[in-house]
């Protein structure tokens, strides 16, 4: 099955950094996601992106589908940032197949 | 609409019981998905249903595990009987027209068994 990588795995922030999450997949997609899982364990969709750029406030994601990888830029990072982001992907027939995820820690 | 709902959102119970959990997806939703989250494995698909079919149960971990949608708007995970290992997440997911648009997930509900 598909695999999806994500970088970095842990990622700890000063309070109004900018910050890039990776994910990588072995096999084209046609359908991908960002979620953010809150403290609370609360999974939010950030973005439905199966290509192309998308801008949501502060986050933004791109993701080129012919090279495999989906960006997800945070700027000016604030506390309530925190948590762990994921990247989850569909390819072919299969449901959403999720990374193993970053977890950022924004601190004041 | 007020999203995908689980209940109950905290279950702890003794080695040995039944469990059920359940799931109502989002309004005209026809896909329904169940995840379960562990520091381990992290998410990982149990099983999904379109148009109240199950259409892949590969991910059940093993016979106590069963789930049902006997309609549209719910949806049950049940395990029987259950084990400590069983402890972890639970997640409820819905989407629109099968699996390749947005899917909407659940609070989880989150078993603890003792």
């Amino acid at each position: 099955g598909i695999q999806v990588e994500q970088s970095p795995p842990d990622l700890i922030l000063q309070e109004g950094a900018n910050s890039t999450l990776r994910c990588n997949f072995s096999d084209s997609v046609n359908n991908l996601q960002w979620f953010h899982q809150n403290p609370w364990g609360q999974l939010i969709n950030l973005f439905y992106i199966p290509s192309g750029t998308k801008q949501n406030g502060r986050l933004s994601a791109t993701t080129v589908a012919t090279e495999r990888y989906s960006l997800l830029y945070i700027s000016s990072s604030q506390t309530t940032d925190s948590g762990v982001y994921f990247c989850a992907v569909i390819s072919g027939n299969t449901p959403l197949v999720f990374g193993k995820g970053t977890r950022l820690s924004v601190i004041a | 609409d007020a999203g995908v709902i689980q209940s109950p959102r905290h279950e702890v119970t003794e080695m040995g019981q039944e469990v059920t959990l359940r799931c109502k997806p989002i309004s005209g939703h026809n896909s329904l998905f169940w995840y379960r989250q562990t520091m381990m494995r992290g998410l990982e698909l149990l099983i999904y249903f379109n148009n109240n079919v199950p259409i892949d149960d590969s991910g059940m971990p093993e016979d106590r595990f069963s789930a049902k949608m006997p309609n549209a708007s719910f949806s049950t995970l049940k395990i029987q009987p259950s084990e400590p290992r069983d402890s972890a997440v639970y997640f409820c997911a819905s989407s629109l027209q099968g699996q390749n648009t947005e899917a909407f997930f659940g609070q989880g509900t989150r078993l603890t068994v003792v």
